[in-house]
């Protein structure tokens, strides 16, 4: 079936502008993941959802960040003021389902979002 | 909070030698061990994982192992190919906890043929 999809693939924007970058998870999973990757570095964690709450935005490295999720599925990370150092690789992942017991934890990757501010 | 240390940041092989990257971890709580390869421009895909409750996993040429008590856990690859050239990362995490993942900086391996 089909993977995570993200759009858009790339977004070039300006100092001060407001950004609004989505995801569509795989269908039926229920844990959705955001992720920042910038130049040459590894994966920081933003924010996951399980359904459509937030139990951990320990990630979000600013209040100008904000994210939701509606129906369980798709999710919309929101970046407020856009700053340079936002500039990054903006990663989605999904998984089936979180829990101890559990074999479906392997979380799915999007292709991700470029973000570049100017 | 958790933190992931991984080396080399850079390792070249000969293609059919063996290469192994190393992570260790801080919080002895996390309990659940995945490696992803990320070729370049492509999205990161899990290659293999491992719980606390195992000491080692085995798929085909890739090997994962973990020592809880040093806090650190390997991944091996032996008979290396040149399209095992990519970056990997390894990461930790607790499952109760949501299972958000804690990446190490990552390893870009290249195997020369």
């Amino acid at each position: 079936g089909a993977g995570v999809s993200q759009s858009p693939s790339n977004k070039v924007t300006e100092k001060g502008k407001d950004v609004e970058l989505r995801c569509d998870p795989i269908s039926g999973h229920t844990a959705l993941y955001w992720y920042r990757q910038s130049l040459g570095q590894g994966l920081e964690f933003l924010i996951y959802f399980q359904g459509n709450s937030a139990p951990d935005k320990s990630g979000l490295p600013s209040d100008r960040f904000s994210a939701e999720r509606t129906g369980g599925s798709v999710s919309t990370l929101t970046i407020q003021r856009t700053q340079q150092e936002d500039s990054a690789v903006y990663l989605c992942a999904s998984s089936l389902a979180i829990a101890s017991g559990s074999f479906y934890n392997e979380q799915f990757f999007g292709p991700g979002t470029r973000l570049t501010v100017l | 909070g958790e933190n992931v240390e991984q080396h080399p940041s850079t390792l070249s092989v000969q293609e059919g030698d063996s290469a192994v990257i190393k992570c260790t971890y801080s919080d002895s709580a996390s309990n659940y061990f995945p490696w992803y390869k990320q070729e370049l421009g492509k999205r990161p895909q899990l290659i293999i994982d491992i719980r606390s409750n195992v000491g080692e996993k085995k798929d085909q040429r890739i090997a994962v192992t973990l020592n809880k008590t040093a806090k650190h856990f390997s991944l091996h690859i032996t008979e290396t190919q040149p399209e095992d050239s990519a970056v990997y990362f390894c990461a930790a995490s607790i499952l109760e906890y949501g299972n958000k993942l804690v990446f190490g900086a990552g390893t870009i391996l290249r195997v020369k043929s």
